[in-house]
């Protein structure tokens, strides 16, 4: 029972242009979100993250938009840049920001931003 | 801080033998985690550790599969006997409390042949 999907395995964006990751998750209790970004040969590495109490959250070039009616929360990279074609994991947490929580991956979505 | 070490970084066994997965941590960090790395799973929890106990091993997908963290600075995951679909790429994490996310090992990458 996959509680968090990535249903997107792979994307591919022009650079400079919006990537748009997608996840959608089954479990209600989740109040915690994450995106992750794995490199080959690399461990993941945290990017940027929300709580359920907000719908947005902006680093930078990097913002994650929540919609709890939906189930649904998304990634937008923009402007895309080479260095970040990787593969992307969404990640759900059922016990807030508190780090020591188990989190709930999906199954990941490979980005190439062509140049 | 050099962050969460694993080793091997490869290990190619023969189906049947024993193969030991070992982590250290992040010096301050409470809780540790062991993930596996697959196609079709994506990232799935295995066990993880709160100060050293272990606190859900639901994700353990068999006896055959066993991990333990003697200490703070130490934790290792076992498989005896292996078989063909332990291949994976098995990642090790550690979090404090107060951090945001986990920060994760570059992972130990098992074939099982």
């Amino acid at each position: 029972d996959q509680q968090v999907k990535q249903n997107s395995p792979s994307l591919s964006v022009q650079e400079g242009r919006i990537s748009i990751l997608n996840c959608d998750y089954t479990n209600s209790m989740f109040d915690y979100f994450l995106w992750y970004k794995k490199y080959p040969a690399e461990g993941p590495t945290f990017l940027i993250s929300i709580s359920s109490i907000k719908d947005k959250n902006e680093d930078g070039r990097f913002t994650v938009f929540l919609n709890k009616s939906a189930k649904h929360l998304s990634l937008h990279i923009v402007p895309s840049q080479p260095g970040d074609s990787a593969v992307y994991f969404c990640a759900a947490s059922a016990g807030g920001n508190f780090g020591n929580e188990k989190l709930t991956f999906g199954t990941g979505t490979r980005l190439t931003i062509i140049p | 801080d050099a962050g969460v070490i694993q080793s091997p970084r490869h290990e190619v066994t023969e189906m049947g033998q024993e193969v030991t997965l070992r982590c250290k941590p992040i010096s301050g960090h409470n809780s540790l985690f062991w993930y596996r790395q697959t196609m079709m799973r994506g990232l799935e929890l295995l066990i993880y550790f709160n100060n050293n106990v272990p606190i859900d091993d639901s994700g353990m997908p068999e006896d055959r599969f066993s991990a333990k963290m003697p200490n703070a600075s130490f934790s290792t995951l076992k498989i005896q006997p292996s078989e063909p679909r332990d291949s994976a790429v098995y990642f090790c994490a550690s979090s404090s409390a107060t951090g945001t996310g986990y920060t994760f090992g570059s992972g130990t990458r098992l074939t099982v042949v």
